[in-house]
């Protein structure tokens, strides 16, 4: 089966800029993850999504970040106006509902803030 | 709250040699444990959970209530297991994110 599908690879843009990244999860993955991954860390959830609707956004910066997950399939995940300090990788993620459970990350993203 | 600890950044080890990635976690429910791997220009990936119990190119892991710890094992380091290690857990309920340690860089010496 074809993988998690992350566009673009790489981004550099200057602060305060914005920048968009794109997820196309596997296909019949009802959720769908995105991660942020600050170099020397391992990856910290944003927001997750079963079908369409956000069941945790706990640790999105709302005031800058925002993501959606139209039709239940691709997601789209923003940031404006971006800071240094959201230098990282950004990974999507994708699972079958329980008990499976695994979760299928795409090459994410690496965004370079200057 | 959830907390994974990996205490070691970097481990080295020599071809042959056994090798034992530690993790630490803390949860006051019923986790589920896993080993995620990233080997290099490759994307993350399921190394192996624990309630399946089963070794995955050698490693095991053997989770520990009592010490709350996951570490993972294999006896025979191979050159092609050297890559990055997470080990995560999810809370028992539900399709829940992951919560990942640090990692620790795994390199094996020929």
């Amino acid at each position: 089966e074809a993988g998690v599908a992350q566009s673009p690879r790489y981004k550099i843009i200057e602060k305060r800029q914005s920048v968009a990244f794109w997820c196309n999860p596997i296909s019949g993955h009802a959720t769908l993850y995105w991660y942020q991954q600050i170099l020397g860390q391992g990856p910290k959830l944003l927001i997750q999504f079963q079908n369409n609707g956000v069941v945790d956004d706990s640790q999105l910066p709302k005031d800058r970040f925002s993501a959606e997950r139209l039709k239940g399939v691709d997601s789209t995940l923003k940031i404006q106006p971006a800071k240094l300090e959201d230098s990282a990788v950004y990974l999507c993620a994708s699972s079958l509902l329980r008990p499976s459970g695994e979760q299928y990350f795409g090459p994410g993203t690496r965004l370079t803030v200057t | 709250a959830q907390r994974v600890t990996q205490p070691e950044k970097l481990l080295s080890v020599f071809k042959g040699a056994p090798v034992e990635l530690k993790c630490n976690y803390s949860y006051s429910g019923s986790p589920e444990l896993f080993w995620y791997v990233q080997y290099s220009r490759q994307r993350l990936q399921l190394l192996l959970r624990h309630i399946s119990r089963e070794s995955i190119k050698g490693f095991t892991a053997d989770l520990n209530k009592g010490e709350t710890s996951f570490h993972l094992k294999k006896p025979f380091a191979q050159e092609e297991d050297s890559a990055m290690y997470y080990c995560a857990l999810i809370r028992n309920s539900g399709n829940t994110p992951l919560v990942f340690g640090k990692g620790t860089r795994l390199s094996v010496i020929a």
